[in-house]
């Protein structure tokens, strides 16, 4: 157990709709990391958070957006749902975002888009 | 664009056999992990390789790092079961940023 926490682990829902994935990170961990893995994309990092500011971000799809709160916990949010978005989605957190530091991931939830 | 590429993509090995797994990349970068993860579960850090020339080792595990080629090896010794898992080598590409570009993996089985 990683002590990164992911809500909820399962989500089936259809084209169109939109979802809000949580995610709790390891306590004292200030820096919160989003990542995308699906069969033919493999493992994809979408964005980066430290201490509730945005501070790098990859291939996220203008339909997605994150933010991470005041007590550190972070959201995902996916709006009009493809089907091409059905995918594992871990969150993961370190200490200081700083390089070099190990990322410690969450079980994921999965999300299938029907 | 920074491209990781792992080989083999896919490993079967028999129990007490000995094996490397190589991770190339695109860009220069001094900062490589290793991550596992089992069927269905969530990624586990290995190891967190910081400078040309860091060798970590954990068990039948061990993990290199040359920069000035791009290549990273994990050298599995003596395998048993438990080491079957879809292994994972990650880059930084900027080596400032935690931004990890992830390579195709490499999926492990190990047989009696």
């Amino acid at each position: 157990d990683s002590g990164v926490t992911q809500t909820p682990k399962h989500l089936i829902t259809a084209t169109g709709q939109r979802v809000t994935l949580r995610c709790s990170p390891r306590s004292g961990d200030l820096s919160v990391y989003w990542y995308q893995q699906s069969l033919d994309q493999g493992l994809q990092f979408l964005i980066q958070y430290y201490n509730g500011e945005e501070r790098a971000k990859g291939n996220i799809l203008e339909r997605f957006s994150a933010q991470q709160f005041p007590d550190l916990h972070s959201e995902l949010n996916l709006s009009s749902l493809e089907l091409g978005d059905s995918a594992l989605y871990f969150c993961a957190s370190s200490t200081s975002g700083g390089s070099g530091e190990t990322q410690y991931f969450g079980p994921g939830t999965r999300l299938l888009v029907l | 664009e920074l491209k990781v590429e792992q080989n083999p993509l896919f490993l079967s090995m028999q129990e007490g056999k000995n094996y490397t797994i190589y991770c190339n990349y695109s860009t220069t970068s001094d900062r490589l992990y290793w991550y596992r993860q089992d069927p269905g579960k969530s990624l586990e850090s290995l190891f967190v390789l910081l400078s040309n020339g860091a060798v970590k080792q954990e068990g039948r595990l061990m993990a290199s790092l040359d920069t000035k080629a791009r290549l990273s090896t994990l050298h599995i010794t003596a395998a048993v079961h438990d080491l079957s898992a879809t292994y994972f080598c990650a880059v930084d590409p900027l080596g400032n940023t935690d931004k990890l570009i992830f390579g195709t993996g490499t999926r492990l089985q190990v047989f009696p």
